[in-house]
């Protein structure tokens, strides 16, 4: 079945850039998706892309998307204190509103 | 920027009493779903609906959960005889359309006592 991999914890500095990495084995998966949850609140879409693009940039955030490998990340440039929240992954292999998300990775940024 | 908005925040019942989970989508979506996560994993799809009626469900969607659009704005998730188990964040989601991007709620936690 599909599965989607995420490294459970990062821990980065202030004004560095963060790359949090998302391994999926569906390569049938038409969206992929980048979601930041903060202490106590909901799942805020950050961005998406398209399978049939590498790369999107959007401000400080950068996706990247090797579709070979099945490898998704999400970079994070000039890293805030704001920044630290869970990011899951999360890819739609059987349907389009169906998504399997990973289990989340931590970020932590520490002044 | 509109957002998916869900009541109460913390439900807590007993174990065997009904539940309803209340969620207002974004006005212009017309594809919303139901997400829940259980503390410590993954978050799980739970059902998608249209058109007034189910679309796709897990199989942890049985029986004793059901959906329904009651007016033009609400959505809600009912279960019927809660179970020990069912404590998770239950999380709604809406989309405008098939095949985009799901806006999530900032969920209801459910604590079954």
């Amino acid at each position: 079945g599909e599965d989607v991999e995420q490294s459970l914890f990062l821990s980065v500095r202030e004004g560095d850039s963060s790359v949090i990495n998302c391994t999926y084995t569906d390569s049938s998966s038409t969206y992929l998706y980048w979601y930041k949850q903060e202490p106590g609140a909901g799942l805020q879409l950050l961005t998406y892309i398209f399978s049939n693009m590498d790369m999107k940039q959007d401000q400080r955030l950068t996706v990247l998307l090797n579709k070979k490998d099945k490898h998704l990340s999400l970079r994070i440039a000039d890293t805030q204190t704001g920044d630290s929240a869970i990011y899951f992954c999360a890819e739609n292999a059987d349907s389009w509103g169906k998504l399997q998300f990973g289990a989340g990775t931590q970020v932590v940024v520490t002044p | 920027e509109p957002e998916v908005t869900q009541t109460p925040s913390h439900q807590v019942t007993q174990m065997g009493q009904e539940v309803i989970l209340r969620c207002v989508p974004i006005s212009n979506h017309l594809y919303f779903y139901w997400y829940r996560q259980i503390l410590g994993q993954k978050v799980e799809f739970l059902v998608s609906f249209y058109n007034n009626e189910i679309s796709e469900k897990s199989e942890i969607f049985d029986d004793q959960f059901s959906v329904e659009r009651p007016d033009g704005s609400n959505f809600t998730l009912k279960i019927r005889s809660t179970k020990l188990e069912d404590s998770a964040m239950y999380f709604c989601a809406s989309s405008q359309g098939a095949d985009s991007p799901l806006h999530f709620g900032n969920g209801t936690r459910l604590t079954v006592t």
